[in-house]
């Protein structure tokens, strides 16, 4: 049983583009719900995180949406760039930190 | 400045031996985890602990073991390595109740 399924499983994008990473989830328990972003050779590093008491978070270039009554999630890229290709994974979280990751997303951002 | 190390960055084992990877935190904290990375499979929880003393079982922890002796260290341990244990390993930690976890870099496995 997967509990957060991830889409699409790669991704490319032309240079000022947006990228659009779609997240769903099933377990209602889960309270905190980050994207992390890795780069070849590196493990992930988180990138942006939500809570469902909000519906959008906007850091820079990157956007979080949320919709609670779907269960689904989204990472919005704007002005997409080639330094952001990379994969991202979304997670959800619930039990003190204990993650559950989609399968990631791997997106080429072409110059 | 803290960090996390997990060594060795690369192993090549054969079957049937056991082999442990190396976790070192110096950011102090409580929870430690265990993932592995397949293609098309994300990162699944393998074990992980929330102190000393503390080990949980994750949804892949088949022919793996830990322990937690300190704070800082988590080791992975498999038993007697299979084929299919061939994977990218990484260990992570959080702070407290907090949820955001800091990777190490990994350790790609290959068991022949």
């Amino acid at each position: 049983q997967q509990q957060v399924k991830q889409s699409p499983q790669s991704l490319i994008v032309q240079k000022g583009g947006i990228s659009i990473i779609n997240c769903a989830y099933e377990n209602t328990a889960f309270d905190y719900f980050p994207w992390y972003q890795q780069f070849p050779g590196k493990g992930p590093a988180l990138l942006i995180a939500i809570r469902p008491d909000v519906s959008e978070k906007k850091e820079g270039r990157f956007t979080i949406s949320f919709n609670k009554s779907a269960k689904q999630f989204s990472l919005h890229i704007m002005d997409s760039q080639p330094g952001d290709s990379a994969t991202y994974f979304c997670a959800a979280v619930a039990n003190a930190g204990k993650s559950t990751f989609g399968d990631g997303t791997t997106l080429t951002v072409k110059p | 400045d803290a960090e996390i190390t997990q060594s060795p960055r690369h192993k090549i084992t054969e079957t049937g031996r056991q082999v442990t990877l190396a976790c070192h935190q110096t950011w102090n904290h409580n929870n430690m985890f265990w993932y592995r990375q397949d293609l098309g499979h994300g990162l699944r929880l393998i074990h992980y602990s929330y102190g000393v003393q503390d080990t949980n079982k994750g949804e892949v922890s088949d022919g793996y073991s830990v322990s937690r002796s300190n704070t800082e260290d988590l080791p992975l341990t498999l038993e007697s390595a299979a084929s299919s244990q061939t994977s990218v390993y990484f260990c992570a930690s959080s702070e407290g109740a907090a949820e955001k976890l800091f990777f190490g870099s990994g350790t790609q496995l290959s068991v022949l």
